[in-house]
This record gives C-alpha cells, sequence and structure tokens, in this order.
C-alpha cells in the first residue's frame, strides 16, 4: 500500500542541526512533488518546504528558508530534510506528504494526498 | 501572503447533526482550497480537494462548496467517529492552512 515512513526526529539543541528522512513506498515516488509540513505542540499545520517530482525546484516557507533545506534521491525513494540553526519555534511534529497528482509538464499545485506518521522534533538546551 | 480563516475555532454538535465550518480566504483562490481532517495523535487527511471534490473512500456525508474568497465544509449528519480537528488549505499560491476548528460531541 502506498506509505510514507519519517525518521530522523530527536532532541538537539537551539543552533544545532538534524536531517529527517521520508521513505516512500507503493507509489512512483520519483513522479510525484513532495513536502514538508510541521505541526507545533497543540498549534495548528505549517507547510515548511515543497519539492518538484525531479527535484528541478525547491520552495520554501520564509520562516525556514536559508536554514533548512529539502531534497531527495529518486534511486532510493527517499526525502530529506536538512534542518540547521535550529530554534526552539521549530520543534514541532515533522510530516511528509505527497502531491495529490502526477506532475505533468509546468509547475502545479495540489493537494496533499498521503501523509506519513510524522516524526517529533525538539529544540531546547 | 494569503491568509485564511476558518470559523468557528471549536464546536460541540449531537450525534446526526448537520455541522458547518467556514474558510475565508484573504484574496480570491478561486476553486484551490482543500479540507483535512486530523485526529488526536495521527497525521492529516485529505477529505475534499479543489473545494468541492471527495477525495476517494471519504464517506459522501463529507461535502465541501465555494469559490473565490469564501467557503465552506459541511458534514451532513455527525457520526461518532467524525471528532477531530478540521483545516483548510489554500493552495492558490503557495500553501496555508486555516487555524483549525476543533469538533467536539455534545
Amino acid at each position: 500500500q502506498v506509505q510514507l515512513v519519517e525518521s530522523g526526529g530527536g532532541v538537539v539543541q537551539p543552533g544545532g542541526s538534524l536531517r529527517l528522512s521520508c521513505a516512500a513506498s507503493g507509489f512512483t515516488f520519483s513522479s510525484y512533488g513532495m513536502h514538508w509540513v510541521r505541526q507545533a505542540p497543540g498549534k495548528g499545520l505549517e507547510w515548511v518546504a515543497f519539492i518538484r517530482y525531479d527535484g528541478s525546484n525547491k520552495y520554501y516557507a520564509d520562516s525556514v528558508k536559508g536554514r533548512f533545506t529539502i531534497s531527495r534521491d529518486n534511486s532510493k525513494n527517499t526525502l530529506y530534510l536538512q534542518m540547521n540553526s535550529l530554534r526552539a519555534e521549530d520543534t514541532a511534529v515533522y510530516y511528509c506528504a505527497k502531491d495529490r497528482k502526477a506532475a505533468a509538464g509546468k509547475l502545479q499545485l495540489y493537494a496533499f494526498d498521503i501523509w506519513g506518521q510524522g516524526t517529533m522534533v525538539t529544540v531546547s538546551s | 501572503d494569503i491568509q485564511m480563516t476558518q470559523s468557528p475555532s471549536s464546536l460541540s454538535a449531537s450525534v446526526g447533526d448537520r455541522v458547518t465550518i467556514t474558510c475565508q480566504a484573504s484574496q480570491d483562490i478561486s476553486n484551490y482550497l482543500n479540507w483535512y481532517q486530523q485526529k488526536p495523535g495521527k497525521a492529516p487527511k485529505l477529505l475534499i480537494y479543489d473545494a468541492s471534490n471527495l477525495e476517494t473512500g471519504v464517506p459522501s456525508r463529507f461535502s465541501g462548496s465555494g469559490s473565490g474568497t469564501d467557503f465552506t465544509f459541511t458534514i451532513s449528519s455527525l457520526q461518532p467517529e467524525d471528532i477531530a480537528t478540521y483545516y483548510c488549505q489554500q493552495y492558490d499560491n503557495s500553501y496555508t492552512f486555516g487555524q483549525g476548528t476543533k469538533l467536539e460531541i455534545k
């Protein structure tokens, strides 16, 4: 079945770094745009980053631009989020999510139809 | 940036009730609006895409309508398993979620 499984979360000190991974299965990973979305404890959802199916374009929320890097390895069916210069306000559950439609031609935005179970990132001294 | 305003922020209703949640965009987003359900401790689940299209496998008691700046999400007959927080999301320009509506059983 279609599945996304995140890993790599943990506790890190302010200013530190962490890399999250999202392993995909059950669909043609290389055909779909992918996202990271986060949710701070007791708060709502915040979109973090998007990468096109082939990695050619990447987009970020202003809150993480310049500190986070999204990437993918289509040969390994895996999505990544490199998080540097972490702050207390980055504390959240991080979800990876898949575009509802496969990419075709020019960039188009879609709903997120499959989500992982999430991985917790805590930034604290 | 496009802001999404959901109301109410919380709602208490009885089993069998018709429940309505609204979402207003700060500018015209056409029909680029989705609705998600999130149960406690779980990942969000897509229910409605493109404002009014029911995702495969989602019960028909869920529906969505609207275009432009004003959107509505409806549960025609509330079931106990519908207890969750519901989020709207615009994707006309980047992505923005509403602040969520927590639905409880009365």
